[in-house]
């Protein structure tokens, strides 16, 4: 079946660095799904992207989908205590999501 | 709109207790999905209603688990027994098709 492989699983980052997670699927995926779950809370939906090579940002979250439509990217540049908490991409097939494992950042205020 | 509700937040049972999840989905929408989170596999998709029906239960762990969705607004997740592996965060989140899944703040269960 369908992996969503994400990397890394961990990450501390002083405030103000910049941090990426990086998503990998075993299969092309028609879109891709990023979420933000805060410590104690439920996925938030951050973003979808569909198209091959598609770049978005929100404010100082920028999202990537990769040519081949397998991959995927999250950037944050000069993280806030705010961002702190985990981030699962997710793709389908169909109405299904197959979560990754989620990278859980940590920021150092 | 009031979003996914879920009930109980926290629930605390014994083993062999039989447990009982409830979800609201949001109005409007057609698929509803049930999740187990735990720290050791993640957040599993365990079983998906499109239109109150089942379409795919292959997540579920075993036959001590059943979903149903009676109607359009509600859907409960049982456990009988249950047993202390099943200790975890379950969520409830409802989407229409091809758009985002909304959450639930999820049910905390411990089995003693």
């Amino acid at each position: 079946g369908q992996q969503v492989m994400q990397i890394p699983q961990y990450q501390h980052v002083q405030e103000g660095e910049d941090f990426t997670t990086y998503c990998n699927s075993s299969t092309t995926l028609s879109n891709i799904q990023w979420y933000k779950q805060r410590p104690g809370g439920h996925p938030v939906f951050l973003i979808q992207l569909v198209k091959s090579g598609e770049v978005k940002k929100q404010k100082r979250l920028t999202f990537q989908f990769g040519e081949a439509k397998k991959n995927s990217s999250l950037h944050i540049t000069a993280t806030q205590t705010t961002d702190v908490g985990t981030y699962f991409c997710a793709g389908p097939p169909g109405n299904m999501l197959t979560f990754g494992g989620g990278t859980r950042l940590m920021v150092k205020p | 709109d009031a979003g996914v509700i879920q009930s109980p937040r926290h629930e605390v049972t014994e083993m062999g207790q039989e447990v009982t999840l409830r979800c609201k989905p949001i109005s409007g929408h057609d698929y509803l999905f049930w999740y187990r989170q735990t720290m050791m596999r993640g957040l599993e998709l365990l079983i998906y209603f499109n239109n109150n029906v089942p379409i795919d239960d292959s997540g579920m762990p075993e036959d001590r688990f059943s979903a149903k969705m009676p109607n359009a607004s509600f859907s409960t997740l049982k456990i009988q027994p249950s047993e202390p592996r099943d200790s975890a965060v379950y969520f409830c989140a409802s989407s229409s098709a091809g758009l985002p899944q909304h959450f639930g703040d999820g049910t905390r269960l411990s089995i003693l």
